[in-house]
């Protein structure tokens, strides 16, 4: 069974400064791979997703992510983050060869002025 | 544009009384899901529905029963419940008719916050 795991629970950074956060997966065939943020007291909203291709992928609000095959890895950037940044990340996979998408723990992102 | 719209967004149950959650979408989707999330541990999925007329269960189905109403709705209900369904529930939907197969991307509602004393 596909897992996802985002080892750190919270990430600080500072207000104009780069923004990683960290997602490895575990399946037995081909990924797909996807990265969602969650508001306070909202639904979890699309940032963007890896089918195929080329390894960097851009999304909403100025995200992208890069995949590495060899790692297992599908971290989530943002060159410059904004405070209104600030929210959960999750990432999620699912094996081409399954019904089933697995989600990761999520990562609190605090983004300081 | 609505999206996916749950009711109610609050809900206080005492063990053993029952309750139903409703989600409606207007995208004109295929296939609905029902998640819970609990702290540290992400999105589980309950049950989800592929296409009108058909349910299948998901990680945590025990305890919840669902009903796909129509193409626009599907309900999850609690039997009985019980203090471990203490949880947010979001219902969401994709296109296609693949259920979770292909790279179809969710779209949540806003989420039920459910605690049973």
């Amino acid at each position: 069974a596909q897992s996802v795991a985002q080892p750190e629970d919270q990430v600080n950074v500072a207000e104009g400064n780069p923004l990683t956060v960290k997602c490895t997966y575990s399946v037995s065939g081909n990924p797909y791979l996807f990265w969602y943020v969650q508001y306070p007291n909202r639904g979890l909203q699309f940032l963007l997703k890896y089918i195929t291709g080329d390894n960097l992928v851009k999304g909403s609000y100025g995200f992208e992510a890069e995949f590495n095959k060899s790692q297992t890895s599908f971290h989530l950037k943002k060159p410059s983050a904004l405070v209104s940044d600030s929210a959960l990340y999750f990432c999620a996979v699912r094996d081409r060869g399954n019904n089933r998408l697995a989600f990761g723990k999520g990562n609190q992102v605090v983004v300081i002025p | 544009n609505a999206g996916v719209t749950q009711t109610p967004k609050f809900q206080v149950l005492k063990t053993g009384q029952s309750m139903t959650l409703q989600c409606a979408q207007d995208m004109n989707h295929n296939s609905m899901y029902w998640y819970r999330q609990d702290p540290g541990m992400g999105l589980r999925l309950i049950y989800y529905s592929a296409s009108e007329g058909t349910t299948d269960k998901g990680e945590v189905p025990n305890g919840y029963n669902v009903s796909r109403l129509n193409k626009r709705e599907f309900s999850l209900r609690l039997e009985s419940a019980a203090p471990s369904q203490t949880s947010v529930y979001f219902c969401a939907s994709s296109t296609g008719t693949g259920g979770l197969s292909g790279a179809n991307v969710l779209t949540f509602g806003a989420g039920s916050r459910l605690t049973v004393l």
